[in-house]
């Protein structure tokens, strides 16, 4: 079956440094390719998502690539705060209709001050 | 937060009993899901629906059943809870197929002991 891969498990950056969380996926005919941010204790919440059409987007800080041919897109977030310190999903819709989302496992991002 | 609620928001219980957490949202997107996430699992689907009495499984239905007898309700049941069903489930709205964004609800802390 379909299947998001998601690297690294944990990050750690200092405050100002920038952070990249790589993610694969299997599904070719997958469009969408969409980011949660999960604070502790909290709900996803979407932060920034791509289309198939389009090989980046950026808002503000953050920043998703997509390379279709290798079937690989990336988070990339700038001038880390310690307010980015949370756990991001990527995920990658299922084709065949339905919105249905395949979720990486998760990276755990630290920002220390 | 997109106008989704879940209730119970905890919830305790034992081994065999069942529970039926509820999802309720005011957008009347046609589209809901049930997740649960679990360490190092991510956010995994149970079961979605595409419309009133519209409902299909997802990776891991098995132990779990649902309905949906109106557009902005959709039940989750465990019919007799096992210690594996321990976890937090989230509901899941998106409101159609040309805009594919999920967004999720607070989330049910369940534990069955």
């Amino acid at each position: 079956g379909e299947n998001v891969e998601q690297h690294p498990s944990t990050l750690s950056v200092q405050e100002g440094d920038s952070a990249v969380i790589k993610c694969t996926y299997s599904d070719s005919a997958s469009n969408y390719f969409p980011w949660y941010k999960q604070e502790l204790g909290k709900r996803p919440q979407l932060i920034i998502d791509i289309r198939s059409n389009v090989g980046e987007k950026k808002d503000q800080r953050i920043a998703v690539t997509l390379n279709k041919t290798a079937k690989h897109f990336s988070l990339h977030i700038t001038e880390t705060q310690p307010e980015d310190s949370a756990v991001y999903f990527c995920a990658a819709i299922v084709s065949g209709g339905y919105n249905k989302l395949i979720f990486g496992a998760g990276t755990r991002l630290a920002v220390h001050p | 937060d997109a106008g989704i609620t879940q209730s119970p928001r905890h919830k305790v219980t034992e081994t065999g009993t069942p529970v039926t957490l509820r999802c309720h949202q005011t957008e009347n997107h046609r589209y809901m899901y049930w997740y649960r996430q679990d360490p190092g699992h991510g956010l995994r689907l149970i079961h979605y629906s595409y419309g009133v009495k519209d409902t299909d499984k997802g990776e891991v239905s098995d132990g779990y059943s649902v309905s949906r007898s109106k557009t902005e309700d959709f039940l989750l049941t465990l019919e007799s809870a096992t210690s594996s069903q321990t976890s937090v489930y989230f509901c899941a709205i998106s409101a159609g197929t040309v805009r594919h964004e999920q967004f999720f609800g607070p989330g049910t802390r369940l534990t069955v002991l």
